[in-house]
């Protein structure tokens, strides 16, 4: 399977909001509702913010937020704060017992 | 305190082998799946194997499938990869990370994971 699509990187300021996307085809993101979201940052353990499209574990701040329309799923963090900073990946099932990541996003808190 | 923490990593030649170890500590392991995710450097994440919680069922990427064994020992609470015709492809900081259900669920979501140990192939 080939990897998702993200944007390398996006910014943003204190307060805004900002969007992710993570794009697939119809073997994957189109077709299953098991898309999640991990944050990342180098020597952290990757943790997880978004989990089956749209839910949060316990602890997730109510600020990120996941949805997906067709092939695209997207990950919304309202209300940026500087801890926000991080590598953000998106993972789907694609079938067969399969997971695919995307590639990552760097978010910058300008 | 939920912990995973992986060891086991280190700089093998190619076709060389390694076996990467993960202690699990603060929940239940036997009733939780497992799997092992990488990321090489200046790449992302990539999942590379998963097992059932009882570790009777097995998954693995198209990339490391007979080349790659994941096993547990539930009695030791240790998660294992077996890693066998090892290419500079390979190189990656390697994560354990559990699921949220006994069965392969991976894709219902990963919530705990470790903070990898690192695996160099080269000659």
């Amino acid at each position: 399977q080939s990897a998702l699509t993200q944007p390398a990187s996006v910014s943003g300021s204190p307060g805004q909001s900002i969007t992710i996307s993570c794009t697939g085809t119809s073997s994957d993101v189109g077709t299953y509702n098991f898309v999640s979201w991990y944050q990342h940052s180098p020597g952290i353990a990757p943790k997880l913010m978004i989990y089956e499209v749209n839910k949060r574990p316990s602890g997730v701040s109510i600020r990120f937020s996941g949805s997906k329309s067709g092939n695209t799923a997207s990950l919304t963090i309202s209300g940026l704060q500087a801890e926000d900073e991080a590598d953000y990946y998106c993972c789907s099932y694609a079938g067969f017992n399969n997971l695919v990541f995307g590639g990552g996003t760097k978010l910058t808190v300008l | 305190e939920v912990q995973l923490l992986e060891s086991g990593g280190g700089l093998v030649h190619p076709g060389g082998s390694l076996r990467l170890s993960c202690v699990a500590s603060g929940f239940n392991f036997n009733d939780y799946a497992m799997s092992w995710v990488r990321q090489a450097p200046g790449k992302g994440l990539e999942w590379v194997s998963g097992i059932s919680g009882s570790g009777s069922n097995t998954y693995y990427a198209d990339s490391v499938k007979g080349r790659f064994t994941i096993s547990r020992d539930n009695s030791k609470n240790t998660l294992f990869l077996q890693m066998d015709s090892l290419t500079a492809a390979d190189t990656a900081v390697y994560y354990c990370a559990k699921a949220r259900y006994d069965f392969w669920s991976g894709h219902y979501g990963m919530d705990v994971w470790g903070q990898g140990t690192t695996v160099t192939v080269s000659s």
